[in-house]
């Protein structure tokens, strides 16, 4: 069946520290992931696209890495700040279907501590 | 703010009554997405529009649940005869490419007692 897995337990580091998430997926094929970071109550907001001939991928203090052979995204979010705290979801696309049909994981929640 | 609206933000209904919400997307985005995310979950795709065609309806959309997006600008998503297992946050999207980000509204909290 298909699965994507993120850490379903909360990440907490200190502020400063470089934080890395974790997306595996199985029986998916995708073309492109996406990382988005949501805040409670709040929707969804977009960060970063990788596609599948891309390895790595930075925004500012983030950077996102994509292996298909090992079927895994890592996020990271270097000189982390309590800003930072928030839950974060990673995405694909179900493919075949014609249109961006987005499957997420659980999300795994980062709390950033002072 | 010209980003994705949705309303109400917040709807406590009884068991068995009908609700309706509504997502005005960014205007010039003529794909538009429905999701659902409970609790601890990621969020679930549920319907997906191109300008007014409904062209995706995911199997989690039992009869009880309707959207609709007339011309193709603001959409509406219709749950009749609420069940307590509906209780989750409705989640609208939109955007204009067939890939790439997804601009999310706040999303329309539902709570069926």
């Amino acid at each position: 069946s298909q699965k994507i897995e993120q850490n379903s337990e909360a990440l907490n580091i200190q502020e400063g520290k470089t934080a890395t998430l974790t997306c595996n997926y199985t029986n998916y094929s995708p073309a492109y992931l996406q990382w988005y970071r949501q805040d409670p109550g709040r929707g969804p907001v977009f960060l970063l696209l990788i596609r599948e001939n891309e390895k790595e991928k930075r925004k500012e203090r983030l950077k996102v890495t994509f292996d298909t052979t090992l079927k895994q995204s890592l996020f990271h979010i270097t000189a982390s700040q309590p800003a930072d705290s928030a839950t974060y979801l990673c995405a694909l696309d179900e493919g075949n279907t014609g249109f961006q049909k987005l499957v997420f994981g659980t999300g795994t929640r980062l709390l950033v501590s002072p | 703010d010209t980003g994705v609206s949705q309303d109400p933000r917040h709807k406590i209904t009884k068991r068995g009554q009908n609700v309706t919400f509504r997502c005005d997307p960014i205007s010039e985005h003529n794909r538009l997405y429905w999701y659902r995310q409970t609790l601890g979950q990621g969020p679930e795709f549920l319907t997906y529009f191109q300008n007014e065609a409904q062209l995706e309806k995911s199997r989690l959309l039992s009869d009880r649940f309707s959207a609709e997006r007339p011309k193709g600008s603001f959409s509406t998503l219709e749950i009749q005869r609420t069940e307590q297992g509906d209780s989750a946050m409705y989640l609208c999207a939109s955007s204009s490419y067939a890939e790439g980000e997804l601009f999310f509204g706040e999303g329309s909290r539902l709570t069926v007692l």
